[in-house]
């Protein structure tokens, strides 16, 4: 089944402490991209990649890191997490092509929860 | 400012009844994808409906089309027939290039609510 994957779907940390969100897709998609997602503000991109060891700056990229060495892999990381970085999270693939193949295909989504 | 405005943050509609979401937005790309997706309560984000900017006619998907005004910068997602499960925010997202990369940029959302 094609799809995308994130785990933890949960978490709750303590400021400070570092944390790494993993995604992954098998439908080997070039495009990966992370998000967050808070009430009012819709989507923000937090950082994407075009490709392997290929990664851009998004939006709202202040407080994370991001890599990406395999193709089908891109986690996220939050060296040192924040209460203002508690949010819905999203990682998202998509072909990288026409167009009409860039429709994104999203993970289920993270709920981080910083104290 | 803003590049994906939808106007309404919340509606309720009678089920059975069709409905329209608004989404306007602004570029200056020739080149674009126009995207509408569903977020139900459970959290996950559906892919619905794409329109590119140069397809002369208006997408549709089983029960969701997308009525593109180029003209107008609009481009409006049509519910027909809506059904309780209808229920959801949606959000209309634009693909903008930005230099030889690409970014989806998002409107903020409209929930709706379908009413029995």
């Amino acid at each position: 089944e094609a799809q995308v994957t994130q785990n933890p779907r949960y978490l709750i940390t303590v400021t400070g402490k570092k944390l790494t969100v993993t995604c992954s897709q098998n439908m080997n998609h070039e495009y990966m991209s992370w998000y967050r997602q808070d009430p009012g503000l819709g989507l923000r991109q937090i950082y994407y990649s075009m490709n392997v060891e290929v990664t851009d700056k998004g939006d709202v990229p202040e407080g994370y890191k991001v890599s990406r060495k395999e193709k089908r892999n891109f986690p996220l990381i939050l060296e040192s997490p924040s209460p203002n970085q508690t949010s819905l999270y999203f990682c998202a693939s998509s072909q990288w092509g026409s167009p009409s193949q860039e429709t994104q295909y999203f993970g289920p989504g993270t709920r981080l929860l910083v104290l | 400012a803003q590049k994906i405005t939808q106007t309404q943050p919340g509606m309720f509609v009678q089920e059975k009844e069709a409905v329209t979401l608004d989404c306007t937005y602004d570029t200056s790309d020739q080149s674009y994808g126009l995207f509408w997706y569903k977020q139900p309560s459970s959290g996950e984000m559906i892919f619905l409906i794409y329109q590119g900017s140069y397809d002369e006619q208006n997408a549709t998907e089983g029960r969701y089309s997308l009525n593109f005004q180029k003209a107008r910068k609009s481009a409006n997602l049509v519910i027909s027939a809506s059904q309780l499960g209808d229920s959801a925010m949606y959000f209309c997202a634009m693909r903008e290039t930005v230099g030889s990369n690409y970014q989806l940029i998002w409107g903020a959302g409209t929930k709706l609510i379908i009413k029995p």
